[in-house]
């Protein structure tokens, strides 16, 4: 099955600590996004990355951070900073100079704090 | 700065009438819309795009530039259409979609 592969589907985190969300694509996308979906918000851009070792802070990325030191892989991490984590993250890839083809979705992470 | 609304949380339409999810948007240069959908436990999905002027699963968009708009529409909606719809705008640079806020679309038999 290929595509954008998000882990773990669930996860719990307690107060204060950092957990890290797994994203792995294998259609040799460039570009790769972190978004937070919230009920009657959206998705908002938390941050992405055109290449690698190269990433940019979206709408809402504080108390996040991410990497990209391969190509396929783009973890986030809550850090205990994100005052409001409980959410549903999705991943999202792109080939870059085919961006009017529109972005490949991952199933999402859905993150709640207790 | 690029923004897109989505006026209407929910929407509620029986089976066979037709169905408009509204869009608006702002933005300074030559727009790139787009449709996705998110049907229940699947993931969200590229429903389409303004540039390819095509019709899927019945449903087109128009894009209006005049009144900054790209309303979603199909004639005769059936009950499999229920799931939630985001409208987004492809910005200049980085790929970067910016989504409104999304309606939940829901189907009467």
């Amino acid at each position: 099955d290929g595509g954008i592969t998000q882990s773990p589907k669930y996860l719990f985190r307690k107060e204060g600590q950092n957990v890290t969300l797994s994203c792995e694509q294998n259609l040799n996308h460039d570009a790769m996004y972190w978004y937070r979906q919230d009920p009657g918000q959206g998705l908002r851009l938390i941050y992405y990355s055109q290449i690698v070792n190269d990433f940019q802070k979206g709408d809402i990325a504080e108390g996040y951070s991410v990497s990209r030191e391969k190509k396929e892989s783009f973890p986030l991490t809550v850090t205990s900073a994100q005052k409001n984590p409980t959410a549903f993250y999705l991943c999202a890839s792109i080939e870059s100079g085919r961006d009017n083809y529109g972005y490949t979705f991952g199933s999402g992470t859905r993150l709640t704090v207790v | 700065a690029q923004r897109v609304t989505q006026p209407e949380k929910l929407l509620s339409v029986f089976k066979g009438a037709p169905v408009e999810l509204k869009c608006n948007y702002s933005y300074s240069g030559s727009p790139e819309l787009f449709w996705y959908v998110q049907y229940s436990r699947q993931r969200l999905q590229l429903l389409l795009r303004h540039i390819s002027r095509e019709s899927i699963k019945g449903f087109t968009a128009d894009l209006n530039k005049g009144e900054t708009s790209f309303h979603l529409k199909k004639p005769f909606a059936q009950e499999e259409d229920s799931a939630m719809y985001y409208c987004a705008l492809l910005g200049t640079s980085y790929g970067k979609l910016t989504f409104g806020q999304g309606t939940i679309l829901t189907v009467h038999p």
